[in-house]
């Protein structure tokens, strides 16, 4: 099976302009979560999107947004960039919410946002 | 909130050795914990996952332990090969009920020939 597609695999930004990343899950998951990790840092958790709706957020700014579309693939948008939004963008999917609640996230390999 | 610890100092060892890592976490017990490898420039790839009524999971030469009393799981990879060099992490729920997983920062696994 195909597994969680990124798109693109590498993103130059300048500050103050936007960044658009697209993710396609596995087939048959519903569930779509965004990280950021930043170089030597942890992955630090943005966005839970399952079945279209935004079902928990992390501690970042409104300019951090996304949606998921009806065939379950997500896009991150983040405005008005800053330099220190420079990092790896991952994104993951995994069964919905109330299949397996407890089952694994299958990530992609991430876009590397450079914002200079 | 869950705060995750790993080591963050890189643990080098010698083929064909026992690597083991360690996962502490604060505050509430987890239902489940999972490990995750991770290498460079690459997302992570899951690998196992413990719950909490497990003491222990094995899969090929990786075993998994979760104490809930001592809030703490060790990461053991026996016969080490130098393709086990990566970063692994542990990751747990944030809340009882939800998907959202917390990741710890991971430890860097040097192993050498």
């Amino acid at each position: 099976e195909a597994g969680v597609t990124q798109s693109p695999t590498h993103l130059i930004k300048t500050r103050g302009q936007q960044a658009t990343l697209r993710c396609s899950p596995i087939s048959g998951h519903t569930s779509v979560y965004w990280y950021q990790q930043a170089l030597g840092l942890g992955l630090q958790f943005l966005l839970w999107y399952d079945e279209g709706e935004e079902r928990n957020r992390g501690n970042f700014p409104p300019r951090f947004s996304g949606r998921q579309f009806p065939n379950y693939s997500s896009e991150l948008n983040v405005n008005a960039l800053e330099l220190e939004d420079s990092a790896l963008y991952l994104c993951a999917s995994s069964w919905g919410t109330f299949d397996s609640y407890n089952s694994p996230l299958h990530f992609g390999n991430g876009t590397r946002l450079t914002v200079t | 909130s869950q705060k995750i610890e790993q080591n963050s100092e890189a643990l080098n060892i010698q083929e064909g050795k026992t690597a083991t890592l360690t996962c502490n976490y604060t505050n509430y017990s987890p239902a489940y914990l999972q490990w995750y490898r991770q290498d460079p420039g690459r997302g992570p790839v899951f690998l196992l996952l413990i719950r909490e009524n497990e003491k222990e999971k094995r899969k090929e030469r990786l075993k998994v332990t979760f104490d809930t009393t001592l809030k703490q799981s060790l990461f053991h990879i026996t016969a080490s090969q130098p393709a086990d060099s990566a970063t692994y992490l542990c990751a747990l729920p944030m809340n009882t009920g939800f998907q959202k997983l917390v990741f710890g920062t991971g430890t860097r696994l040097l192993v050498s020939p």
